[in-house]
């Protein structure tokens, strides 16, 4: 699962490179997983989703990877940008098949991107 | 459209007082999501209503409390306040009907201190 520390995992990448932000859930019941982007003294905001009958799902410079066997999910993010630098969440929804918005977050990456 | 707003955004407290935290939904979104998010335990769920109606309880003591509104606006307590209640508290609102993607928006949220 996640890092329960005090201390955010960093990634700090250069502008251009492409960068990987990984993330282990814990709920083997989970069937929908969001990624978000929090920038400083910001909420988070919605990135891209998927569902567990997908393993890959791409939007504008982002892709995610869901590797339900072993509850791994990934972020990556091409042509990183100076913009980009962020603290990264995943979130899993256990009970996607209804109408049930308690996700459970992940306790996020910090990405820096270095011009 | 107006995204979520929350009011106020930043107070301060002494300990054992109590606070009412305040959320406007984007127009048309019922339900609402509160999260607390510290920098120890990141983005913890406390509660969600959708149409007046708490539809989901995180693991938070009964000093937290929160009720809905007619016109979707929400509001949340927390009473007898400790120091550990020290936290940005966010608000999400969404669609909230049955075709639920998950998608959360979130507000800049209230910064509490509590001294």
């Amino acid at each position: 699962g996640e890092s329960v520390g005090l201390h955010l995992p960093t990634l700090s990448v250069q502008e251009g490179d492409n960068s990987i932000i990984n993330c282990a859930y814990s709920n083997s019941a989970s069937d929908y997983f969001i990624w978000y982007k929090q920038e400083s003294g910001k909420g988070p905001q919605f990135i891209i989703d998927i569902r567990s009958n997908m393993d890959k799902r791409q939007g504008q410079r982002v892709t995610v990877l869901l590797n339900k066997t072993v509850k791994h999910l990934s972020l990556q993010i091409a042509a990183t940008q100076p913009g980009d630098s962020a603290v990264y969440f995943c979130a899993e929804n256990p009970n996607s098949g209804g109408s049930n918005y308690k996700l459970t977050f992940g306790k996020g990456t910090l990405l820096t991107v270095n011009p | 459209k107006a995204g979520v707003t929350q009011t106020p955004r930043y107070l301060i407290k002494t300990r054992g007082q109590q606070v009412t935290l305040s959320c406007s939904p984007i127009s048309g979104h019922r339900s609402v999501s509160w999260y607390q998010q510290t920098p120890g335990q990141g983005l913890q769920f406390l509660f969600e209503y959708f149409s007046e109606t708490q539809r989901n309880k995180g693991n938070f003591p009964g000093r937290f409390s929160g009720r809905q509104f007619s016109n979707s606006r929400s509001e949340m307590n927390v009473s007898t306040l400790e120091l550990g209640d020290s936290a940005l508290y966010l608000c999400a609102s969404s669609l909230g009907g049955l075709a639920n993607t998950g998608e959360l928006f979130f507000g800049e949220g209230s910064r509490l201190t509590v001294l």
